[in-house]
């Protein structure tokens, strides 16, 4: 079975811009889960999305964003980045709830300028 | 709230000598636990899990925790370590739904 895919990889962005990430889970799995990574503030839950509809939301402000499509694929969206925003961002799988076994992508590395 | 101290943010230890990482949570309920790794450029991979039963937990690698609700922890170890193991552990707790909350990681280095 295929792992949790996330793209991109690491990614460069300026003051200001906006950026969107994609995390693909595991087939069969409906939950995805986006944490943040930072030197300073360790790893962070931002949100969660289950069968398309978000059920929790971390500590972030409005310009994070998420969405699940029907085939449980997820973006995450960073509006108007401040320097802040720099961190890996990880993305998690899993079947059901409570999720018993997470299943974490690589991480999309973000530097903004 | 629940939350995860990782007593020790840094453990430095010579390779095939044995290695205990430290955590310790705050919740008054109970609670789903959780160690995971991190190795260089990598996301995270889960070692083992603690849900019920058995307070003695295996999980990959060679590593076991145990579960200790009166004093709050759930340590880490493993008897014997390998220069592989050199990554950077986390311990965690799920809170509402499938949000895991986690300590601040402890660096573990295996020295020759």
């Amino acid at each position: 079975k295929a792992g949790v895919t996330q793209t991109p990889r690491y990614l460069i962005k300026t003051r200001g811009q906006q950026v969107t990430l994609s995390c693909s889970p595991i087939s069969g799995h409906r939950s995805v889960s986006w944490y943040q990574q930072t030197p300073g503030q360790g790893l962070q839950f931002l949100f969660e999305y289950f069968s398309e509809t978000q059920r929790n939301k971390g500590n972030f402000p409005g310009r994070f964003s998420g969405r699940q499509f029907s085939n449980s694929r997820s973006e995450m969206n960073v509006s108007t980045l401040e320097l802040g925003d720099s961190a890996l961002y990880l993305c998690a799988s899993s079947f059901g709830t409570p999720a018993y076994e997470q299943y974490f992508g690589p991480g999309t590395r973000l530097t903004v300028t | 709230a629940q939350s995860v101290t990782q007593l020790d943010s840094q453990v430095p230890v010579f390779e095939e000598a044995p290695v205990e990482l430290r955590c310790n949570y705050s919740s008054s309920v109970s609670v789903y636990l959780f160690w995971y790794v991190q190795y260089p450029n990598q996301g995270l991979q889960l070692l083992l899990k603690y849900l019920s039963g058995s307070t003695l937990v295996k999980g990959i690698n060679g590593f076991e925790a145990e579960f200790n609700k009166s004093q709050t922890s759930f340590h880490l170890r493993k008897p014997s370590v390998h220069i592989s193991d050199t990554a950077e552990y986390f311990c965690a707790v799920i809170r509402a739904g499938n949000m895991l909350t986690f300590g601040g990681g402890t660096r573990l280095m295996v020295k020759p």
